[in-house]
């Protein structure tokens, strides 16, 4: 079965603070892909980022980085020089292959980031 | 960049009675569309997957009689919640996925019910 841990519910930083998202998963497949939505107030989901499993390689997108660890099954998500703007919940998610290409995606609970001013 | 739209973005009304919610691809043509659910502070909960021209998968649990889902076209699927009651007030939303084989789902804004 596919599960996603996102074992922060809440995280409250001050503007400029780096802050880290944590996510853990659970997967059999030997192919899958983890994502990153961001969700803000207005509740549409935002695309962060894609990666499949076959990818170690950190990737940075301004402000955003993520870092995989295939070995420890982390996905985790750091935003460098948080901004009120960033403040949303963001929720991490995983799609198998298991089902021959299912789309199914697995979400986490969620964490909520607040920044202040 | 692609755009999904989902209308109403938020609805109240009276048990029992049914509400639709459409959600369609701008942009592209989309095969495959999701209904997501989200409860207050939860996390979202696939409720079914519809492909255009044939019947929705539903999630365990979901009653395929209860959330009508219809894919009549490649830029649109419908999702009714019929005889609508309390416990189904919650936040729906949508996803799509382009007939290009693309690895990214496009989300709506999503639909606010609220049955009194």
């Amino acid at each position: 079965a596919q599960k996603v841990t996102q074992a922060q519910t809440e995280i409250s930083v001050v503007e400029k603070e780096d802050v880290t998202l944590d996510c853990v998963y659970e997967t059999r497949d030997t192919t899958y892909y983890l994502f990153w939505y961001k969700q803000p107030p207005s509740g549409e989901l935002v695309f962060l980022i894609r990666r499949n499993s076959f990818d170690e390689q950190n990737e940075i997108s301004g402000r955003y980085s993520w870092n995989f660890q295939k070995s420890t099954s982390s996905f985790n998500f750091t935003i460098t020089a948080s901004q009120v703007v960033d403040s949303a919940v963001y929720f991490c998610a995983l799609r198998g292959t298991s089902q021959g290409g299912s789309e199914k995606l697995v979400f986490g609970k969620g964490t909520k980031l607040t920044v202040n001013p | 960049g692609a755009v999904v739209s989902q209308h109403p973005s938020w609805v109240i009304c009276k048990s029992g009675t049914s509400v639709k919610i459409e959600c369609r691809s701008l942009d592209f043509q989309a095969t495959t569309m999701f209904w997501y659910r989200q409860f207050p502070k939860q996390s979202l909960m696939l409720m079914a997957t519809s492909n255009e021209g044939s019947k929705a998968t539903y999630e365990q649990g979901v009653e395929k009689d209860k959330f009508l889902i219809n894919h009549a076209s490649l830029t649109l699927s419908t999702l009714t919640v019929t005889s609508a009651h309390p416990e189904d007030s919650s936040f729906y939303i949508c996803s799509a996925r382009d007939v290009q084989g693309s690895e990214k789902l496009f989300f709506g804004s999503g639909t606010q019910l609220s049955v009194l």
